[in-house]
């Protein structure tokens, strides 16, 4: 059964800093990893979609990761802003229709 | 940008009550998901629906819960007998094809009472 986790938790870092959010998954055969931005009490917002092929995806300041043998993705993301305050999310497609989701990393970005 | 929308953004209800929960997803997506995510929980998927018909569905959708996707436009999940435990956050979600990003709306808080 496929498990999605993500660490940290929660994290806080000062406007400015880069940072690296964790995504592991338990089987590796995946069709697709996407990131998820999630503010609160609203619905998810689809920041980046990896094939299981590709290795990597950008998009602005953001740029995903993909070891599907290793089991692992990382979202990167660049010069933070308070503006990206928000939960985010890592999800899974392992092939048909469900996606699979991980808990979510609390991101707050101090001014 | 044409996007998922849901309604209403907020049901309170009785237990054993029925629901509906209704969306308008994107025009010309062609796969529709309804998620839920129970408060401090991960979010769950529940049902896929395509080409009139369920393509997939979780140990969580049971016989309580239906879709359909009455006209052109509409795609509605519903709780027949409503328990304490569906209170949560329902998302519905659609996309072009299955291997597409996931476009969510914005949720319905149900709270059963």
């Amino acid at each position: 059964k496929q498990e999605v986790t993500q660490i940290p938790a929660a994290l806080s870092v000062p406007e400015g800093e880069n940072l690296v959010l964790n995504c592991s998954f338990t089987d590796s055969a995946i069709y697709n990893l996407q990131w998820f931005r999630q503010d609160p009490g609203k619905g998810l917002t689809s920041l980046l979609l990896i094939q299981s092929s590709q290795r990597e995806q950008t998009s602005g300041r953001l740029n995903a990761s993909l070891d599907k043998s290793s089991g692992r993705s990382t979202l990167y993301i660049a010069a933070s802003q308070p503006g990206d305050s928000a939960t985010y999310l890592c999800a899974v497609n392992t092939g048909g229709f469900k996606t699979i989701f991980g808990a979510g990393t609390r991101l707050f970005v101090k001014a | 940008e044409p996007e998922v929308t849901q309604t209403p953004s907020h049901q309170v209800t009785q237990m054993g009550q029925e629901v509906i929960l209704r969306c308008v997803p994107i025009s010309n997506h062609l796969y529709f998901y309804w998620y839920r995510q129970i408060l401090g929980q991960k979010v769950e998927f529940l049902v896929s629906f395509y080409n009139n018909e369920i393509s997939e569905k979780s140990e969580i959708f049971d016989d309580q819960f239906s879709v359909e996707r009455p006209d052109g436009s509409n795609f509605t999940l519903k709780i027949r007998s409503t328990k304490l435990e569906d209170s949560a956050m329902y998302f519905c979600a659609s996309s072009p094809d299955w291997n597409s990003p996931l476009h969510f709306g914005n949720g319905t808080r149900l709270t059963v009472t």
